[in-house]
């Protein structure tokens, strides 16, 4: 069975850094691009980024790419998401999701829980 | 950036009604287009992947079509396990977007 596990969120004070980390079973990690996708309290979905299968291609909303990094641990099976200089604008449930697809991805076939990230004083 | 503009914001259905949930892309994408549903309080799951292709374990009451600027999900009688949030995702160009959704409600 596909599992995702977001771990790491909370609250936050303005300005300060938080990593996510999102642990992935049932499948062979290695094979599979991954991404990050949130969704601030009563919105949408918004598509934060994904990465490759070996690190080496990674892209970003451009409105997020100076503040989040998204990087990932293959021998640990962890998909991770740095966020710097946040702001109540990054107030969201964060979710983790599997992305098939050789050269690119496409869609998100597998979707973690999420994880809810509070930015307040 | 590729905006996904979807319509109606809310539809209000009875069980047993067909409906059709449409989104519409700022410029051609050929079918790179996939659809996800959102239940309350859940993480989105897939049910359409490029337009018009199904996933496995998605009831066939949900199809989807569409090319270049214009798809549709469509669900075929309606149950109550569908009052949800649906939202299309485009895959054609960096950065990948999402359609604001569509909240099917109940009448």
């Amino acid at each position: 069975e596909v599992k995702l596990v977001e771990s790491g969120g909370g609250l936050v004070q303005p300005g300060r850094s938080l990593k996510l980390s999102c642990a992935a079973s049932g499948f062979n990690f290695n094979d599979y691009w991954m991404g990050w996708v949130r969704q601030a309290p009563g919105k949408g979905l918004e598509w934060i980024g994904e990465i490759n299968k070996d690190s080496s291609t990674i892209n970003y909303t451009p409105s997020l790419k100076d503040k989040f990094t998204i990087s990932r641990d293959n021998a640990q099976n962890t998909l991770y998401l740095q966020m710097s200089k946040l702001g109540s604008e990054d107030t969201a449930i964060y979710y983790c999701a599997r992305a098939p697809g050789l050269r690119v991805p496409y869609y998100f076939d597998y979707w973690g829980q999420g994880v809810m990230v509070t930015v307040s004083s | 950036d590729i905006v996904l503009t979807q319509s109606p914001a809310t539809l209000s259905v009875t069980p047993g009604e067909s409906v059709s949930l449409s989104c519409r892309a700022s410029q051609g994408i050929s079918t790179s287009i996939h659809w996800y549903q959102q239940k309350s309080n859940e993480s989105p799951r897939l049910l359409i992947k490029f337009a018009s292709q199904s996933i496995s374990g998605i009831p066939s009451r949900f199809s989807g079509s569409g090319s270049g600027t214009d798809f549709t999900l469509s669900i075929n009688r309606v149950e109550s396990e569908d009052f949800s949030v649906y939202y299309c995702q485009q895959s054609y160009s960096l950065p990948n977007t999402f359609g604001a959704g569509t909240k099917l409600e109940l009448k």
